[in-house]
């Protein structure tokens, strides 16, 4: 099986700062990882992913690290914006079995 | 045209009753999901379909059933509904091939209420 856990359930930033949302997971066969966003009252949606033999990788200002000695996954959020705030989740996909964390809820202040 | 389109996105009912939700995705894709979000945000699979096949069933009560006429369908029926039972539904699709990420893409999400 598979655990994924977050550090953070809440963070709250201010609009213009950068936002990490942290993500801890269990199995290391995993070999795939991606970050879901999801705005109240709808589903989740694709941001960015990452293959196991990558440890960074950007996107239009998301941010990916994965540093697996540890087994942790972050996204950073650039010039964070009030269409950020939403819930955060993290998947875990070893053989293409999707595990999710708890999800973290990012509030951008004005 | 909405990819993975899920109805109805809100469902209010009593205790005991039998109910459906339906999906569909209109992006050719071979596998789809039923996960349950509950009060937390915490996302869970319930099954998945490949080809009409199920493939992945977890510890779920036999109330639910899913079932799947074809690819592009796949519909969740829930009998004897209980208190336990309210969450919202998302219906999920993917297809994964060779050189090709396997990306969930997710329905708005149906909202079921027992009363």
């Amino acid at each position: 099986g598979e655990s994924v856990g977050l550090h953070l359930p809440t963070l709250s930033v201010q609009e213009g700062d950068n936002s990490i949302i942290n993500c801890a997971y269990s199995n290391s066969a995993s070999d795939y990882f991606i970050w879901y966003k999801q705005e109240s009252g709808k589903g989740p949606q694709f941001i960015i992913d990452i293959r196991s033999n990558m440890d960074k990788r950007q996107g239009q200002r998301v941010t990916v690290l994965l540093n697996k000695t540890v087994k942790h996954l972050s996204l950073q959020i650039a010039a964070t914006q009030p269409g950020d705030s939403a819930v955060y989740f993290c998947a875990v996909v070893p053989r293409n079995k999707f595990y999710f964390g708890s999800g973290t809820k990012l509030n951008v202040k004005p | 045209d909405t990819a993975v389109s899920q109805t109805p996105k809100y469902l209010v009912t009593q205790m005991g009753n039998d109910k459906s939700i339906k999906c569909e995705q209109n992006l050719g894709h071979d596998t789809m999901y039923w996960y349950k979000q509950d009060s937390k945000k915490f996302l869970k699979i319930m099954f998945s379909y490949n080809n009409k096949e199920l493939i992945i069933n977890e510890t779920v009560p036999n109330r639910f059933s899913p079932k799947s006429p074809d690819k592009a369908h796949l519909n969740l029926h829930i009998n004897s509904l209980e208190l336990g039972d309210s969450a919202v539904y998302f219906c999920a699709s993917s297809q994964a091939g060779e050189g090709r990420a396997n990306v969930l893409t997710f329905g708005a999400g149906s909202r079921l209420t027992v009363l």
